[in-house]
C-alpha cells in the first residue's frame, strides 16, 4: 500500500495568516483526498484533488478558503486561507490504497489557530 | 439521515472480554465496507474490510447484513492494546466517497 508523508504535523498559527499543508506519495496515484477532522468528530471529506484539473470540493468548502494544488501524482498540498479559531483541527491528505481496499491515511496536520 | 451511524460508546470492558459494535447506514446501494481504527491522536488506520460472507482476522470478526443495512465488528479475547476508536466506514455506489461514522470508544480494563 501507499506511504504518505504530510507535513507539517503541527501548526499554531495567529488568526488571519494562512497555511499550507503537504503530502507526498510514494507512489502514483490519480486521486487524493483531503479530510478534516475536528475535535471530537469523525472525518469530513473537504476535496479530492485530481492530477491536472481543478479539485473537486463537497458541499460547505470553498475553493477560496481551501485552495487546493496537485501539481503531479505524487504530490498535494491544501491550504488553510485567513484562519479562524474554528478552523482549528486535524487536516489528513489520503490516497485509496486499491480499489476496494479503503484508504490509507497522512499522519495528519493539528493545526490550532489562535 | 447521516450515511453512517455509530453508537459513540464508550465501551469500558475488562481484559479478555468479548464486546461488539453495530454500524448502520443509509444507502442500500453502499459497495464497500470498512473498520478502522484511530488511535488517539494518530490517523485511522485500516483494521479489516467487510466482505459480504463476513470475515475473521484473529480475534476480530466483521459481519455485512445488507438486509438490514448495518455492519458489526466482533473483538474477542479484549487485549489492553485494543484500546482505541474504532470507525465505521462505508463507500458510495457512485464514486469514491467514503463515509465515516464518528466512532465507537474502547477502552479495555486491566
Amino acid at each position: 500500500s501507499a506511504v504518505i508523508s504530510q507535513k507539517p504535523s503541527r501548526d499554531i498559527c495567529q488568526r488571519g495568516t494562512s497555511l499550507t499543508i503537504q503530502c507526498q506519495v510514494d507512489s502514483q496515484v490519480t486521486m487524493m483526498f483531503w479530510y478534516r477532522q475536528q475535535p471530537g468528530q469523525s472525518l469530513t471529506l473537504i476535496a479530492t484533488a485530481n492530477q491536472g484539473s481543478e479539485a473537486t470540493y463537497e458541499s460547505g468548502f470553498v475553493i477560496d478558503k481551501f485552495p487546493i494544488s496537485r501539481p503531479n501524482l505524487t504530490f498535494s498540498t491544501l491550504t488553510v486561507s485567513n484562519m479562524s479559531p474554528e478552523d482549528s483541527s486535524i487536516y489528513l491528505c489520503s490516497v485509496e490504497r486499491a480499489t476496494n481496499y479503503g484508504y490509507t491515511f497522512g499522519s495528519g496536520t493539528r493545526l490550532t489557530v489562535v | 439521515r447521516k450515511e453512517v451511524e455509530q453508537d459513540p460508546g464508550p465501551f469500558n470492558v475488562p481484559e479478555g472480554a468479548t464486546v461488539a459494535f453495530n454500524c448502520t447506514y443509509s444507502n442500500s446501494a453502499s459497495q464497500s465496507f470498512f473498520w478502522y481504527r484511530q488511535d488517539c491522536r494518530k490517523e485511522p488506520k485500516l483494521l479489516m474490510s467487510v466482505y459480504s460472507s463476513g470475515n475473521e482476522d484473529g480475534r476480530f470478526t466483521a459481519q455485512l447484513n445488507r438486509a438490514s443495512q448495518y455492519i458489526s465488528l466482533l473483538i474477542r479475547d479484549s487485549k489492553l492494546s485494543d484500546s482505541a476508536t474504532y470507525l465505521c466506514v462505508v463507500r458510495s455506489n457512485t464514486g469514491n466517497q467514503f463515509y465515516f461514522g464518528t466512532g465507537t470508544s474502547l477502552t479495555v480494563i486491566p
